[in-house]
């Protein structure tokens, strides 16, 4: 049972513009989310976080948005730059019961960046 | 920042023989340990769980006596596929979880490609 959701498996945006992909989760014990970027044959790189009594984190050109209430995050990056692209993974955690120091993914978002 | 490191990052062996991975966290303590396995064009399933001096928490359908791991010290944590066959061939990624510039978050390696001839 997918916990952790990107249900779009891809985005392809114009250089300048805004990138916003997207992440649902669906287990309440979540309060700490991740985001990371992966190139091929590489580890993911940590990009931002946000815990759950935020509701944005800002970091340079990565904005993390979170909705507790829909259970929706969104990473904004703004502008959008060629070298972003790369698979974006979404990943939640919690401090209770078996999501204690787990990290769950979500399947990822390949993003394009064309010039 | 933080960094965790793989070694080796690419190793190619024989059916029926053993392989090391070492995952190091090298400026930070790290109080957990993650190794994950990727699947081309899927997201990272996670193999095993470890903490620092216990025996490691394995998901369900992962073979422990085939994965082996080890976490002897705070900064490093060993997996070793044992009688590696062809479809063990995946890239291995390990995370460590420790307290990094104030904050507790997860940081990933590099990874390492397994190819079983």
């Amino acid at each position: 049972d997918q916990q952790v959701k990107q249900n779009s498996p891809s985005l392809s945006v114009q250089e300048g513009r805004i990138s916003i992909l997207n992440c649902d989760y669906t287990n309440s014990m979540f309060d700490y989310f991740l985001w990371y970027k992966k190139y091929p044959a590489e580890g993911p790189t940590f990009l931002i976080s946000i815990s759950s009594i935020k509701d944005k984190n800002e970091d340079g050109r990565f904005t993390v948005f979170l909705n507790k209430s829909a259970k929706h995050l969104s990473l904004h990056i703004v502008p959008s730059q060629p070298g972003d692209s790369a698979v974006y993974f979404c990943a939640a955690s919690g401090i209770r019961g078996s999501t204690l120091g787990r990290l769950y993914f979500g399947r990822g978002t390949q993003l394009t960046v064309w010039p | 920042g933080a960094v965790v490191s793989q070694h080796p990052s690419w190793v190619i062996c024989k059916s029926g023989t053993s392989v090391k991975i070492e995952c190091r966290s090298l400026d930070f303590q790290a109080t957990t340990m993650f190794w994950y396995r990727q699947f081309p064009k899927q997201s990272l399933m996670l193999m095993a769980t470890s903490n620092e001096g216990s025996k490691a928490t394995y998901e369900q359908g992962v073979e422990k006596d085939k994965f082996l791991i080890n976490h002897a010290s705070l900064t490093l944590s060993t997996l070793t596929v044992t009688s590696a066959h062809p479809e063990d061939s995946s890239f291995y990624i390990c995370s460590a979880r420790g307290l990094a510039g104030g904050t507790y978050t997860q940081y990933f390696g590099p990874g390492t490609r397994l190819t079983v001839l």
